[in-house]
């Protein structure tokens, strides 16, 4: 069936350096993409998000990057910190409906 | 402004038991979801209510749940007789309009139930 998932379930980087965590999908409706951070023992947290009339978009050291040809999207993080580790969750919705649908995760590990 | 809040954050309950999970959306925010996580896994919907209404319930078991969201208090999910298979991770989000931009949602702390 349709289905939303990561690439990587965990992903460790040294402080500094630039993530990058991927995400498939393939539900060809999907028009509207959503990357969540959670910490551990907190709920899910907006990153930023990207509709499919879109390629990239930019926020505060995140980008993500939308390929609708293979149906991939990438969550870039520059210059990564100890506190960006938290599992990474990419979210689909489309067909109007308002309701995410939630990838698997990526647990990203931030080394000092 | 105070965050979504949940309650209570933590509990056990015993098969057979009732749970009962507590969401008070933001201030201002009249939509509320609910949403369940198993451990290591993405969170997977289960219904969304407005004050007093059921809009979508598409993603809760047709039996042993049901959710309300009264016109004064916080939203409730209910679980009747509970079993193993129910212990999760609890989350319930809140928005200030429907079908509004995801960055609109907030998420709260959740709740985990732990079935012995």
């Amino acid at each position: 069936g349709e289905s939303v998932g990561l690439h990587l379930p965990t992903l460790s980087v040294q402080e500094g350096d630039n993530s990058i965590i991927n995400c498939a999908y393939s539900n060809s409706a999907s028009d509207y993409f959503i990357w969540y951070k959670q910490e551990s023992g907190k709920g899910p947290q907006f990153i930023i998000d990207i509709r499919s009339n879109m390629d990239k978009r930019q926020g505060q050291r995140v980008t993500v990057l939308l390929n609708k040809t293979v149906k991939h999207l990438s969550l870039q993080i520059a210059a990564t910190q100890p506190g960006d580790s938290a599992v990474y969750f990419c979210a689909e919705a489309g067909g109007g409906s308002y309701i995410p649908t939630f990838g698997r995760g990526t647990s990203l590990i931030v080394h000092p | 402004n105070a965050g979504v809040m949940q309650n209570p954050r933590h509990l056990v309950r015993r098969r057979g038991q009732e749970a009962r999970l507590r969401c008070s959306p933001m201030k201002g925010h009249s939509h509320v979801y609910w949403y369940r996580q198993l451990p290591e896994e993405g969170l997977k919907f289960m219904v969304y209510l407005q004050k007093e209404n059921i809009i979508d319930e598409s993603g809760m078991p047709k039996e042993r749940f049901s959710a309300e969201f009264p016109k004064e208090g916080p939203s409730i999910l209910r679980i009747q007789q509970v079993v193993r298979g129910d212990s999760a991770a609890y989350f319930c989000a809140s928005s200030p309009r429907a079908g509004g931009a995801h960055n609109e949602q907030f998420f709260g702390p959740g709740t985990r139930l732990t079935v012995l």
